[in-house]
């Protein structure tokens, strides 16, 4: 059975400009999280999607919105990039939305320049 | 504010070796504990869960242990390899799948 899968792998943009990320769940699985990881640390939490809703909103500026479609996918969009946004950015999906085992995908690299 | 500290935040052995990574959280009020492996510049992989309830965990070589009330959890690794090598991060699920991650151990086993 395919994983999470995370696309593009890799992204360079530039500082002001706009990005959607894409994740596709496990099959099966209804929820979704998103995750930034900067260099050297842990993970943080940006948000969790489940049954299309927002269920958990980690402590992310209003430019980062994300959104989860019928499918289950979701995407996670970035406007007016900064510096600070170069990260890995991780896709988890579960189950259900509570207390379940996490499985994470590839992530995606982003470079702001 | 829930907090996680891993330590030793590196650890190098040689091949052979039973090692121990340890973890710690501030608030005890979690769902679950998860373990995953990170390999340079790549995604997260799971290795353990342990629900709140639960005392541990094991998955082949590897064992993990939860003490909820004193905010700890231990991952033995017995009999290290050489392809062990990588980042451990643990993470506390706080609800609604919100994890709060630690900054990892990074293991090295020599040949």
């Amino acid at each position: 059975d395919a994983g999470v899968t995370q696309s593009p792998t890799h992204l360079i943009k530039t500082r002001g400009q706009h990005v959607t990320l894409r994740c596709s769940p496990i099959s099966g699985h209804k929820s979704v999280s998103w995750y930034q990881q900067v260099l050297g640390q842990g993970p943080q939490f940006i948000f969790q999607y489940y049954e299309k809703e927002e269920r958990g909103r980690g402590n992310f500026p209003d430019r980062f919105s994300a959104r989860q479609f019928p499918n289950y996918s979701s995407e996670l969009n970035v406007n007016a990039l900064l510096l600070g946004d170069s990260a890995l950015y991780l896709c988890a999906s579960s189950p259900l939305p509570d207390r379940e085992e996490q499985y994470f995908g590839p992530g995606t690299r982003l470079t702001v320049t | 504010k829930q907090e996680v500290t891993q330590i030793p935040a590196a650890l190098s052995v040689p091949e052979g070796e039973n090692l121990v990574l340890n973890c710690s959280f501030t608030d005890s009020a979690i769902y679950n504990l998860q373990w995953f492996r990170q390999d340079p510049g790549k995604g997260l992989t799971s290795l353990l869960l342990i629900q709140s309830s639960q005392r541990e965990q094991t998955s082949g070589r590897l064992n993990a242990s939860l003490d909820k009330s004193s905010g700890r959890s231990t991952l033995y690794i017995a009999a290290s390899q050489p392809g062990d090598s990588a980042t451990y991060l643990c993470a506390v699920n706080t609800g609604f799948q919100k994890l709060v991650f630690g900054t990892g151990t990074r293991l090295l086993v020599s040949p």
